[in-house]
């Protein structure tokens, strides 16, 4: 099945502990992005990757570092996470062609406090 | 930069009634507009997606037209179902550029 899969699904932390959340995707996409959703302020773009080695920052890049070393993988880092970062974040795919629909991940719910 | 507005911000309506939910976006190069449902705490899915060289798009109860000259899409819910009851977003290309949504409630 094509899917966008996302671990955790649920964190809680605290403020200053590193974190990882990973993204991967079984499609062979070669672009990859970050949202985060937060009340009122709808979905924004953290980071994206065009392929492997490339990224590049989105609306919202501060706080956050990603890498793309595989294809298939996305993994997005806190290295010093603050309690304004708590929000529900989601992973997403496509070919690379903008005429493409883009594939969602399920979500990560993060709370930092 | 590319906004992107939806109107209205919430709509509750009885169960069986035609809705238009309203996309408005202001850079009319575009590649594409793509339409998605969210379930509360749940991540999106994708509902219909119009490519630049078409006006609409259908899908079940659902059709979607874009009017790239006038910056507009509209979501057309026909005969709507409680089970409809969700945020539907709609979206730029490329970088994706969302809209605030729309929270639907249908009722019985």
């Amino acid at each position: 099945e094509a899917q966008v899969t996302q671990n955790p699904r649920y964190l809680i932390t605290v403020t200053g502990k590193k974190l990882t959340v990973t993204c991967s995707q079984n499609m062979n996409h070669e672009y990859m992005s970050w949202y985060r959703q937060d009340p009122g302020l709808g979905l924004r773009q953290i980071y994206y990757s065009m392929n492997v080695e490339v990224t590049d920052k989105g609306d919202v890049p501060e706080g956050y570092k990603v890498s793309r070393k595989e294809k298939r993988n996305f993994p997005l880092i806190l290295e010093s996470p603050s309690p304004n970062q708590t929000s529900l974040y989601f992973c997403a795919s496509r070919p690379m062609s903008s005429y493409n629909e883009q594939f969602f991940g399920p979500g990560t719910r993060l709370t930092v406090l | 930069k590319q906004e992107v507005t939806q109107i209205p911000a919430a709509l509750s309506v009885p169960e069986g009634e035609n809705l238009v939910l309203n996309c408005s976006f202001t850079d009319s190069a575009i590649y594409n507009l793509q339409w998605f449902r969210q379930d509360p705490g749940k991540g999106l899915t994708s509902l219909l997606l119009i490519q630049s060289s078409q006006r609409e798009q259908t899908s079940g109860r659902l059709n979607a037209s874009l009017d790239k000259s006038s910056g507009r899409s509209t979501l057309y819910i026909a005969a709507s179902q409680p089970g409809d009851s969700a945020t539907y977003l709609c979206a730029g290309p490329n970088k994706l550029i969302f809209g605030a949504g729309t929270r639907l409630a249908v009722h019985p």
